[in-house]
């Protein structure tokens, strides 16, 4: 059983839509979660992290975490075309960062 | 401000050909490095990491190693490439801030062996 696990896609949606991203996770030493943004051939960027269960907004994201049933999301609202992209999940234990797979969103103009 | 730079952006090397890869970190002093390796269709998966010059710990057993010859210069390298051994390589370094060692990650080299 891989410690992160998130949904490949891919994700296609139309402009404006709210994007649900989700992952879990079977660690219980994890303790900061955070929401990368990988755009084609580069290199992932953070959007996002917390450290306690609850929801952390930035914008038009919105991160969730439950740490009771070991499940994280990511919900991007008022979606443009710029937000295309693959966002990974990750979540760290000490200086470690265990990384999804990484789910490849379409926002279509 | 900081950046980090790796070279090269692509490369094509044949089955047991050496390999050298470079990342370099400006900005900073004494930072964490890392390597990772992002397959196809597959999460990033740590490779190595150093907290200082000479010293690297390695997460996977494979045919890769690296070295930290200068505080802020990380190189990944290998003397018998494998098919196995294709895919997008990518250096970060690292900061605490506030408790969190935030990553920040370079632009990567597409490794494609033949």
């Amino acid at each position: 059983q891989k410690e992160v696990e998130q949904d490949p896609g891919p994700l296609s949606v139309p402009e404006g839509a709210i994007v649900s991203l989700n992952c879990t996770y079977s660690n219980s030493a994890f303790q900061y979660f955070m929401w990368y943004r990988q755009y084609s051939r580069k290199g992932p960027e953070l959007l996002m992290y917390t450290y306690s269960s609850g929801n952390k907004e930035d914008g038009r994201f919105t991160a969730q975490v439950d740490k009771s049933s070991k499940y994280i999301s990511l919900f991007i609202r008022d979606s443009q075309p710029s937000d295309s992209a693959t966002y990974l999940c990750a979540m760290m234990s000490g200086y470690k960062l265990s990384f999804g797979a990484g789910t490849t969103v379409t926002v279509r103009a | 401000s900081q950046t980090i730079h790796q070279w090269p952006a692509t490369l094509v090397q044949p089955v047991g050909s050496p390999l050298s890869l470079e990342c370099t970190v400006e900005g900073t002093s004494n930072p964490n490095l890392y390597w990772y390796r992002q397959a196809a269709g597959r999460g990033l998966q740590l490779l190595f990491y150093s907290v200082g010059i000479g010293q690297i710990s390695s997460e996977v057993p494979q045919n890769l190693s690296a070295s930290r010859p200068q505080d802020r210069q990380f190189i990944l390298s290998s003397k018998k490439l494998l098919l196995s051994d294709s895919g997008f390589y990518l250096c970060a370094w690292s900061v605490n801030l506030a408790g969190v060692d935030e990553q920040f990650f370079g632009p990567g080299t597409r490794l494609t062996v033949l």
